[in-house]
């Protein structure tokens, strides 16, 4: 049964340009939201895609979009990337009902 | 969600049984009490949940006070990998989403 899975691992953007981090969910999972980590902080809560539709979203600026298919896999979308940008991205699935959230690896992305 | 404080460190010795205490004295009647633990620079891994009663799995104990506002995760028997950051979380049942302090760094030593 596999888990969630993200990608790339790891990438490196200059500032100004524009990234696309990629998420599958784990088998049987329906729901995915996405978290930023800052260096030495907890994740942070960016949005969260139900039946292809952003169902709910935190504290981020338009520049972080997002896109969930019908397969339920996800796409994480930044624009016009900024130094702060830099952080481990986390993806998280949770079968709808159930509402227990299970991680992926992350995606660190440095910024230059 | 309600917020929670937890010790910003603790050790353990291997083989010990690590406590890790939790406050979150604002909590509502149908919030669930929430553990993830995080190893360096990998994605939070799933502990352990709870509502009001006890609870007990492969991983770890959950013992909720009777009031709610506090709670323990145990850890029977402490090894090295237990090392991490671990987060405690208060949950709306309304939501999936989980709001995360700074946990507590758990440092396991031979």
């Amino acid at each position: 049964d596999a888990g969630v899975t993200q990608s790339p691992t790891h990438l490196i953007k200059t500032r100004g340009q524009q990234v696309t981090l990629r998420c599958s969910p784990k088998s049987g999972h329906d729901t995915v939201s996405w978290y930023q980590q800052a260096l030495g902080q907890g994740p942070q809560f960016i949005f969260q895609y139900y039946e292809e539709e952003e169902r709910q979203r935190g504290n981020f600026p338009d520049r972080f979009s997002g896109h969930q298919f019908p397969n339920y896999s996800s796409e994480l979308n930044v624009n016009a990337l900024l130094l702060g940008d830099s952080a481990l991205y986390l993806c998280a699935s949770t079968e709808a009902l159930q509402e227990t959230q299970y991680f992926g690896p992350g995606t660190r992305l440095l910024v230059l | 969600d309600a917020k929670t404080t937890q010790p910003t460190s603790m050790d353990c010795a291997e083989g010990r049984a690590a406590n890790l205490p939790c406050n979150h004295s604002t909590i509502s009647g149908n919030e669930y009490v929430y553990w993830y633990r995080q190893i360096h620079s990998q994605g939070p891994q799933y502990i352990i949940h709870g509502l009001k009663n006890n609870e007990t799995n492969e991983m770890a104990s959950l013992i909720i006070t009777e009031d709610r506002k506090s709670s323990t995760l145990i850890l029977p028997h402490a090894t090295l990998r237990d090392t991490a950051v671990y987060y405690c979380i208060v949950r709306s049942p309304r939501y999936s989403t989980l709001t995360f302090g700074k946990g507590t760094m758990l440092l396991v030593s031979p």
